[in-house]
């Protein structure tokens, strides 16, 4: 079992969908970041959450820490939002990362 | 500023062959992390450098590979001799350091090794 699982694997959205991809983790956490790749391109850093939720444009970031749970919000979706997305466990001197979610948002 | 720079983008190599990647991190970033990218997973920590030292490298293959970090700034990964299996996405990523986790950490865009 991973130590970081994110559901679901693969999505697919119409435009202007509201989007929630879902990261938990087992183990014990200082922060957890939101990450999105998109085909071809580098990893770029969307959040690092260590409590509450952070906004900003129509992402959204929500983390529980007695639930050991993630989510990741995208409002009104939009093609240029299909990418991976990583969901990475900040635990003790290494992140751990998910598996990714794909998600393709169709016009 | 040009963020955390990779070269060279992609690579295509004879099995046996050895192959070098370099990474240079956002200025004053003193951590600097080797990423590895199987398609479809998650990236895994090769290895960690604190400044010139490799303070994690538990996961790295020492038999094939290797890493440097002269003078704590740029930073090359080395596969000697490459196997089919190491086709992957190398990823290098910086950040400000330990204390200020999650503070300016950015990853390169990798560079994608084909091993044939």
């Amino acid at each position: 079992k991973n130590e970081v699982e994110q559901s679901p694997q693969n999505l697919t959205a119409q435009e202007g969908e509201f989007i929630t991809i879902n990261c938990s983790y087992s183990v014990g956490i200082s922060a957890l970041h939101w990450l999105q790749q998109h085909p071809g391109g580098g990893i770029v850093s969307l959040f690092m959450l260590s409590s509450g939720k952070k906004k900003h444009g129509r992402l959204i970031a929500t983390i529980n820490i007695q639930e050991k749970h993630s989510s990741l919000h995208i409002t009104a979706s939009h093609p240029r939002d299909s990418a991976v997305y990583i969901c990475a466990a900040r635990a003790t001197n290494k992140l751990i990362f998910g598996t990714g979610t794909l998600l393709a948002v169709q016009p | 500023e040009a963020g955390v720079v990779q070269s060279p983008r992609y690579k295509i190599i004879e099995k046996k062959q050895p192959v070098a990647f370099w990474c240079n991190p956002i200025s004053g970033h003193n951590t600097l992390y080797w990423y590895r990218q199987n398609l479809g997973q998650g990236p895994e920590l090769l290895i960690r450098y604190e400044n010139e030292e490799a303070v994690d490298d538990s996961q790295l293959p020492k038999d094939r590979f290797s890493a440097e970090r002269l003078k704590g700034v740029d930073s090359t990964l080395k596969i000697q001799p490459a196997e089919l299996g190491d086709s992957a996405v190398y990823l290098c990523a910086s950040s400000l350091g330990q204390e200020g986790w999650g503070y300016g950490y950015t990853f390169g865009s990798g560079t994608r090794l084909t091993v044939v």
